[in-house]
């Protein structure tokens, strides 16, 4: 059973570009949450998504950034025009349930130039 | 709100010896479960154990426990025979059962002697 997969691993982008990353959950799991870790710092709770909905984003910022988890295919975090600010890791999780443990994928380490 | 605590930047511990990692939380709610998660130098999130709010029962995972305080808010690891591959962060999480989403710690770095 593959565990939760991230793409890509690192992502280099030029401000005023756009980042898109993607997130295959485990098998089973139909609950999608993002967070993002600044340097030396714990991870920040974004979005919380289930198959085609946005259950909770209040930890995603206002502009410039959007998720989704289609009914077909991996969920997807997109930044558009990334600023030097938005370099972190930026990490996926997927559940089975709301109250099931949540399991982490490798992380994509996005660097603004 | 909820909030997460950890009040130990580093620690330290010899090989072969026991060392106790300390979180402290805050919440309204009832039900809800603790988790404390490790991230060694590769920054992949790993899970280490996790505990219910309502079991009384402390939760153990072979060398990893925990002392979970449920009046007090408190919620710490216990690593026994430290081996040098539990080098890394920990992290203490809240997990709530209404939201789900997690709040994490702002992590200690554990480094293990040989």
């Amino acid at each position: 059973n593959a565990g939760v997969m991230q793409n890509p691993r690192h992502l280099v982008r030029r401000r005023g570009q756009e980042a898109r990353l993607r997130c295959s959950p485990m098998k089973g799991h139909s609950h999608v949450y993002w967070y993002r870790q600044l340097p030396e710092e714990g991870l920040k709770f974004m979005v919380y998504l289930q198959k085609e909905n946005i259950i909770d984003e209040s930890g995603m910022p206002k502009e410039r950034f959007s998720a989704e988890f289609p009914k077909e295919g991996p969920s997807i975090l997109r930044i558009q025009q990334v600023v030097r600010g938005d370099s972190a890791a930026y990490f996926c999780a997927s559940s089975e349930s709301l109250r099931e443990t949540q399991y982490f994928g490798p992380g994509t380490r996005l660097l603004v130039l | 709100a909820q909030t997460v605590t950890q009040s130990q930047p580093e620690m330290s511990v010899q090989e072969a010896e026991t060392v106790t990692l300390s979180c402290t939380y805050d919440t309204s709610e009832s039900d809800y479960y603790l988790f404390w998660y490790k991230q060694p130098p590769s920054r992949q999130m790993i899970l280490v154990i996790r505990q219910e709010a309502y079991k009384q029962q402390n939760a153990t995972e072979n060398r990893f426990s925990v002392n979970f305080q449920k009046a007090a808010k408190s919620f710490s690891l216990k690593i026994s025979d430290s081996q040098l591959g539990d080098a890394a962060m920990y992290f203490c999480a809240y997990g709530s059962s209404n939201t789900g989403k997690l709040i994490f710690g702002q992590g200690t770095t554990l480094q293990v002697k040989p």
